[in-house]
């Protein structure tokens, strides 16, 4: 199993570009997040998805957008690039249980917006 | 709004010692609790999970839970090198799945 795959590794975007941000998972889990990570913080959600066809927004979704057509793909849309989404976005994937939910990570995407 | 808050460190130990980690929590329908190790450069993968009060051991990692003060640690003992990295606390809050992550402790281990 790859596990969860995500392209590009890196990007650079210029200040009202758009792009998509694309995730791919081969373990069949539900659950779908996408999270982003700034310089010596944690991660914040972004939206995150229960299921094909099901999305919700998490705690900081605005200038994003997502879509789940496949349990396997969760894109990431960025709408209108700004210097404030440089960031390392995180796709991550789970399959909760209970009170238990690990969640898998991809290998990040590196964006920087001049 | 919910919070988990963390000490960002660095944290530093020497070789063999034992590393304690801390992380607090506002909201008190909490009721899973992970902790990731995260390298430089690299993506999260969970080390610990615990759910009930007290204390869960899994090799040289312990994970304290003491939900009636909303506080879990880790505790890593015989504290090698290779353990220098973030470590991520994140919490589940009741009716959902989602995480809220604290913003990680930075530690090293000094050979």
């Amino acid at each position: 199993n790859a596990g969860v795959t995500q392209t590009p590794k890196f990007r650079i975007l210029k200040i009202g570009q758009s792009m998509t941000l694309q995730c791919t998972q081969d373990m069949n889990h539900n659950y779908m997040y996408w999270y982003r990570q700034d310089p010596g913080m944690g991660l914040k959600l972004i939206y995150y998805s229960v299921g094909a066809g099901i999305t919700d927004k998490g705690e900081v979704p605005n200038g994003y957008n997502v879509s789940r057509s496949t349990t396997e793909d969760f894109p990431l849309r960025l709408e209108l690039a700004a210097p404030s989404q440089t960031s390392v976005y995180f796709c991550a994937s789970s399959y909760p249980a209970g009170a238990y939910n690990e969640q898998f990570f991809g290998p990040g995407t590196r964006l920087t917006v001049l | 709004q919910k919070e988990v808050e963390q000490n960002s460190g660095p944290l530093s130990v020497p070789e063999g010692a034992i590393a304690s980690l801390n992380c607090t929590y506002s909201d008190r329908g909490s009721q899973s609790f992970f902790w990731y190790r995260q390298y430089s450069g690299k993506s999260p993968e969970l080390i610990m999970f615990i759910y009930s009060n007290g204390d869960k051991e899994d090799g040289r990692f312990t994970a304290q839970l003491n939900k009636a003060s909303q506080y879990v640690s880790l505790l890593i003992r015989d504290s090698q090198p290779s353990d220098s990295a973030t470590y991520l606390c994140a919490v589940i809050t009741s009716g959902t799945y989602k995480y809220i992550f604290g913003t990680g402790t930075r530690l090293k281990v000094l050979a």
